[in-house]
């Protein structure tokens, strides 16, 4: 079973541009979790998505947000981009919400 | 707001066991993770516990949880060079995920 993929691997950005982030989870996993991690703050939960739904959501302003579609993908978008937003974006897939996520390989953004 | 926390570092022999420890607030986590990250890689999930066990053991892990105190720990039996790597406990609760701040296990050939 291939595993969680997230899309593209690297990115570089400028202040005030906008980045969409691609994650297709494994096979029949219906919840897409997102988390940043960066080396000052580690790892921090942003939204859970499940059935379309977004279920929770972690303390990060409205600039992020995200989506998923009726096959599970799902994609995050961070509007107008900060030097702060710089950091390893992970996704994680698990069959429902809750259950043991498996992550992706993540998407590295570099915001200049 | 809630909070997980581990030791920073932990430095141990080959062959002999590492012990990792997390501390939680969230009394509502149902689930209790641990995840392995190497360098430049992502996160690989090792093992988990449901909060109405108090230990599981799968190979070389055991995993101990004490729910009164809201401690979790990790312990690895023969610890080998290829465990060397940030690990991070994860837990699950209401609408939550909290990370810990992850342990650094370096293991000394």
């Amino acid at each position: 079973k291939a595993g969680v993929t997230q899309t593209p691997r690297y990115l570089i950005k400028t202040r005030g541009q906008q980045v969409t982030l691609s994650c297709s989870p494994i096979s029949g996993h219906r919840s897409v979790s997102w988390y940043q991690q960066t080396p000052g703050q580690g790892l921090q939960f942003l939204f859970e998505y499940f059935s379309e739904t977004q279920r929770n959501k972690g303390n990060f302003p409205g600039r992020f947000s995200g989506r998923q579609f009726s096959n599970s993908r799902s994609e995050m978008n961070v509007s107008t981009l900060e030097l702060g937003d710089s950091a390893l974006y992970l996704c994680a897939s698990s069959f429902r919400e809750g259950n043991e996520q498996f992550f992706g390989p993540g998407t590295r953004l570099t915001v200049l | 707001g809630e909070d997980v926390e581990q030791s920073l570092f932990l430095s141990v022999r080959e062959g002999d066991s590492s012990v990792i420890n997390c501390t939680y607030t969230d009394s509502s986590s149902t689930y209790l993770y641990w995840y392995k990250q190497e360098p430049g890689a992502g996160l690989q999930l090792l093992t988990y516990i449901f909060s109405n066990m108090d230990m599981k053991q799968d190979q070389r892990l055991t995993v101990l949880l004490n729910k009164k105190d809201k401690h979790l720990s990790l312990r690895i039996a023969d610890t080998q060079t290829g465990d060397s790597a940030i690990y991070f406990c994860l837990t699950s609760g209401t609408y939550k995920y909290i990370f810990g701040t992850g342990t650094r296990l370096k293991v000394l050939a």
